[in-house]
């Protein structure tokens, strides 16, 4: 089945040390996007690139970076990870045969020690 | 920036009764509406959208209406069953890029 793939499903970091979350796409959308998601809100875009074009929120912190090698991996990058950096990050695909629908993978909990 | 807000925030109801979630938008620009369910510990999964030039929308038990001149839509969930038990958030999108989510709502459906 095509679908979007995260790796790992669950990291520890520890503060301030860098870590780099992983996503892959089967469905090759031309559209990738990296979503926070804190304890019991809703998701947040932090950027997404649309093909090599990377577009940044306003408000997304330095601290978060991306990398998109090829059509079907995308890569969060955070720097410094704070206590704050905790959350769930989501990674999403469009650009399929309706190209506004935004498909979810399972997500990456990261957790700050 | 667009605004997204999402009533109830925690939704309970019984079996077989039907589930109502309202959410209201402040950008006159956005035109599309889509509804994600999440169940705990999974991403969220599409499962209704709508365009802002479509009314209504309809797909087996769930419906989403769009009332662009109150900038109000609303997922109707008829006949509810346990497995509907999830947190529901709606958003808005100028572009169809950036979605602008409702704080969301947790439904339960008690048998």
């Amino acid at each position: 089945d095509a679908m979007v793939i995260q790796n790992p499903r669950y990291q520890v970091t520890q503060f301030g040390k860098p870590v780099t979350l992983s996503c892959s796409q089967t469905l090759n959308h031309n559209v990738m996007y990296w979503y926070q998601q804190k304890s019991s809100q809703a998701p947040k875009l932090l950027f997404h690139y649309y093909d090599k074009d990377f577009n940044n929120e306003a408000d997304t912190p330095d601290n978060f970076q991306s990398r998109r090698p090829n059509t079907s991996f995308c890569f969060l990058d955070i720097r410094s990870p704070g206590l704050g950096d905790a959350a769930m990050y989501l990674c999403a695909t469009s650009g399929g045969t309706d190209p506004y629908e935004q498909y979810f993978g399972p997500g990456t909990r990261l957790t700050v020690t | 920036g667009e605004n997204v807000e999402q009533h109830p925030s925690t939704l309970s109801v019984q079996e077989g009764d039907s589930a109502v979630i309202k959410c209201t938008y402040s950008d006159s620009a956005s035109n599309y509406f889509p509804w994600y369910k999440q169940e705990l510990g999974k991403g969220p999964q599409l499962i209704i959208d709508i365009r802002s030039n479509v009314g209504e929308k309809k797909d087996q038990r769930i419906a989403v209406t769009l009332n662009k001149t109150a900038k109000h839509f609303s997922l109707h969930i008829t006949e509810t069953q346990p497995e509907d038990s999830a947190v529901y958030f709606c958003a808005a999108s100028i572009s169809g890029y950036a979605l602008n989510f409702g704080k969301g709502t947790s439904l339960l459906v008690t048998p």
